[in-house]
This record gives C-alpha cells, structure tokens and sequence, in this order.
C-alpha cells in the first residue's frame, strides 16, 4: 500500500513564476491536508480539502495562493508569482473518510526554493 | 484557538539513556493529541496518538506518551534511546469537527555515544 506522495521533492523557481505542487493520498484516502513548514518551524496548516471541495482554507495566504482536488487526479497546491519568502517545505497529509479519522498521513514534501 | 508548546528547542541524551520530550497544549475540550517524527529531508511519520481512554499510550519505536489533563500536557518517553532516534520531534493537536492539526515547534533530539 502506497504512501501519499508527492512531486516533485525539490522545485526552484525564480521571483514571479508560478510552482505547482501536487500530492497523491493514500490508496482510499479522501481527505487531504496542505501543511508549509518554514526553516526552524513547525508545520502550519494551510487548506482541508475533500474530493472537489474546499473544506477549510483558514490557513492559505489571501493572495497568490490557490488548492484544488479534483474528482481524478492529485491534489494540486498552486503559488502564482513566488517571492523569496514562499521558500519552504510543502507537505501533504492524508486521511481516511470518518467521522473521527483525526490520523493524518504524510508525504515526503516538496522543498520549494525560491530564487 | 488551539496551540502547542514544545518548551525544549534541542535535546542531547546519551545512547542508552531514557528521554523525556514535552509537550503541552491549550484546548478547552477533550483533544486529539499526536506525536510525530522527522528525520532530516523527510516527511512526519506518525509514533502515536491519544483521542480518550487509557492515558498511557503505547507507540511504535518503543516510545509511549502519557496524557495529564490536570497539568495539560502529553509527554513522550522512551526507557532507552538508539542513535537512529536522533530527528526532530512534533507534538500536535487536533480539533474535533475541523481536523486540522495545530503544532508545536519542535525538539531536535541529538544522541551522543
């Protein structure tokens, strides 16, 4: 039984491209979670996603920042226009449907640079 | 809101030797509390959880945590570390009915020989 996964593991971009961020849950999993964790930092929650909604989106910045999950295919994280500060590691977390399935699974992350 | 905090920013214990990582939270009902590890470039692999019940909970790795209402706080022990413990430590907490996870900073675990 596959992880959740992620690609890519390590993604440069220059100032004012965009980075596009996918995540896999885990096989029967459809709750997926994006996390950011800055350098020395825990991981703060940025969107809660089910398959085609948008659960919670407390945690994503207002602007430049967008997450979907579609019907088929992976979770995408999108940061348009990246500044120096989006530098960090992405993760994504799974979770089985259920009404008291808190267990959140996580992938590898993607190690975002922003040059 | 809900927080987390790990008082300990770095820890160095011998091999052998038992450890102690804490953790206290702030959350008005009963929470989901995790602990979690990352060694270094990696993802969070999950060592245990505690939703109610039984206030001692074992792990995987040989590490358990006990849950302590009175002092808040879920502390994660382990009776003999391995140097392969050596990785960074999350506590965390979840909210019922929302499901995002609240973190702490972590405690970066060193293991001398």
């Amino acid at each position: 039984n596959a992880g959740v996964m992620q690609n890519p593991r390590h993604l440069v971009r220059r100032r004012g491209q965009e980075a596009r961020l996918r995540c896999s849950p885990m096989k029967g999993h459809s709750h997926v979670y994006w996390y950011r964790q800055l350098p020395e930092e825990g991981l703060k929650f940025m969107v809660y996603l089910q398959k085609e909604n948008i659960i919670d989106e407390s945690g994503m910045p207002k602007e430049r920042f967008s997450a979907e999950f579609p019907k088929e295919g992976p979770s995408i994280l999108r940061i348009q226009q990246v500044v120096r500060g989006d530098s960090a590691a992405y993760f994504c977390a799974s979770s089985p449907p259920g009404a008291a399935s808190y267990e959140q699974y996580f992938g590898p992350g993607t190690r975002l640079t922003v040059t | 809101a809900q927080s987390v905090t790990q008082p300990d920013i770095h820890i160095t214990v011998s091999e052998g030797a038992s450890l102690e990582l804490r953790c206290n939270y702030s959350y008005g009902a009963t929470p989901y509390l995790f602990w979690y590890v990352q060694s270094p470039g990696q993802g969070l692999q999950l060592l245990l959880k505690y939703f109610s019940g039984d206030t001692l909970v074992q792990g995987i790795k040989g590490f358990e945590a006990e849950f302590k209402r009175s002092q808040s706080s879920f502390n994660l022990r382990k009776p003999s570390v391995h140097w392969s413990d050596a990785a960074e430590y999350f506590c965390a907490v979840g909210d019922f009915g929302n499901e995002k996870l609240t973190f702490g900073t972590g405690t970066r675990l060193t293991i001398i020989p």
